[in-house]
């Protein structure tokens, strides 16, 4: 969906190195998520943020951080990236109109990362 | 959290119809049901939600029996394009969503 994207699209790092992945909206959502999923499995749940002032811990959020800097953005971190970070990375959003878990969630293309 | 089990796979044939069933044998009262269809390298897009009966929209039909204990989600008339993998999630109020590894739909000529 065009209206939240992720950058980078792709990103080679090395093992111990800081990545930030970055995500940005214009749905004008006040929910947004950071997902993982790894090859052939569903996706899991990193983070999650209500609003700009709410963050919560996901299925998995060892190794990784988030930071939400404004209603439209929500970058996830990965302070010292690790092999088994290798991945492919999904923002998303939802509105705060309805129950959270029924609320539509909108994602973005992508992150693919590459940990050496 | 209603744990979902939905076939790991499907083979179709395109112009048929395909239904995919998903169990959640214990669903809470309040938990509704939601598909969504991922395409490789491609986000989850929903598709549609239920809390009971049928719904249906311009891309899909949903049946869910009395017990909500089961739910099939109905793809008519099948295209190429609809090789995906299809995710069953169950959930309510604030509990977050749990995708699982859904199951992959091949629509073969």
């Amino acid at each position: 969906d065009a209206d939240v994207t992720q950058t980078p699209r792709n990103r080679i790092t090395k093992t111990g190195k800081r990545i930030m992945l970055e995500c940005s909206q214009t749905k004008g959502h006040d929910r947004m998520y950071w997902y993982r999923q790894d090859p052939g499995l569903g996706l899991q749940l990193i983070y999650y943020s209500f609003d700009v002032k709410d963050i919560n811990k996901g299925e998995i959020s060892d190794g990784y951080s988030v930071s939400r800097q404004a209603q439209a953005k929500f970058s996830l971190s990965l302070e010292s990236a690790i092999p088994n970070q290798t991945a492919l990375y999904f923002c998303a959003t939802s509105g705060s109109g309805g129950h959270f878990s029924t609320d539509t969630q909108y994602f973005g293309p992508g992150t693919r990362l590459t940990v050496l | 959290l209603a744990k979902t089990t939905q076939p790991i796979s499907m083979d179709s044939y395109e112009g048929q119809e395909v239904n995919i069933t998903c169990s959640h044998n214990n669903i809470a009262t309040n938990d509704y049901i939601t598909w969504y269809q991922q395409f490789p390298s491609q986000g989850p897009r929903f598709i549609i939600q239920g809390y009971k009966t049928k719904v249906t929209n311009e891309v899909a039909s949903l049946f869910i029996p009395a017990d909500r204990k089961s739910s099939t989600l109905s793809l008519p008339r099948v295209s190429l394009s609809d090789t995906a993998v299809y995710y069953c999630l169950v959930g309510s109020g604030y509990s977050t969503l749990t995708f699982g590894k859904g199951t992959m739909l091949l629509v073969s000529p």
